[in-house]
């Protein structure tokens, strides 16, 4: 697709389950990263990947979180034991290759709320 | 730690008015500096950057941003707004010792542009 593209756009849970978030990123892109934003907040990294690896998971907040890329394109955020804390809109973002001259380009979010 | 603050929230400007938006990080060396965007229902775009070399740095819409070590300061800035600027604002700083993509974002400036 054109952009970075995220299912689902709004997702509604309850408390104690688990929830998987997709990302398609731009066609070609090697890097891709997720953040999440709470309200109010500004966007926190929680994890970077350089293909299908992990270069860097050090924003995931604990271990009920975790994230995939087995195929190097298509990634999925998983979270376990969901609690309301966990509510926040979850971003999606890829770069092609390596640098941080790289421009990054961000999909419009998956809306996570835990009830 | 470092860290980005923005210290407006909320700033309202007539349309064809000058426009600056604060933004002041805190980092011994030089750091990797961003302005991003975020409009309703559209994803996080990258308005501009600095890296190193001229301290004013153009970027897309007609914004620029003016890198000030003395200060430690990327302000925004834009001659004349548009009633399309309407949006949300983010500074960010690259995270000294993350990896590429890890930022570290201010929590925003919501500009309101008045007719």
């Amino acid at each position: 697709g054109a952009g970075v593209s995220q299912t689902p756009s709004n997702k509604v849970t309850e408390k104690g389950k688990y929830v998987e978030l997709r990302c398609d990123p731009i066609s070609g892109h090697t890097a891709l990263y997720w953040y999440r934003q709470s309200l109010g907040q500004g966007p926190e990294f929680l994890i970077y990947f350089q293909g299908t690896g992990a270069a860097d998971d050090s924003g995931l907040p604990n271990d009920r979180f975790f994230a995939v890329r087995p195929e190097g394109s298509v990634s999925t955020l998983k979270i376990q034991r969901t609690e309301r804390g966990d509510s926040a809109v979850y971003l999606c973002a890829s770069s092609w290759g390596r640098g941080s001259g790289n421009t990054i380009y961000f999909g419009e979010g998956s809306w996570l709320t835990v009830v | 730690a470092q860290s980005v603050t923005q210290p407006d929230i909320h700033i309202t400007v007539s349309e064809g008015a000058s426009l600056e938006l604060r933004c002041n990080y805190s980092y011994g060396a030089t750091p990797y500096l961003f302005w991003y965007v975020q409009s309703p229902g559209q994803g996080l775009q990258l308005l501009l950057k600095y890296f190193s070399g001229d301290t004013l740095v153009q970027g897309i819409k007609g914004f620029e941003a003016e890198f000030k070590r003395s200060q430690s300061s990327f302000n925004l800035r834009k001659p004349s707004v548009h009633w399309s600027d309407a949006a949300e604002y983010f500074c960010a700083v690259l995270n000294y010792g993350g990896s590429q993509g890890n930022l570290i974002f201010g929590k925003g400036t919501k500009l309101s542009v008045k007719p």
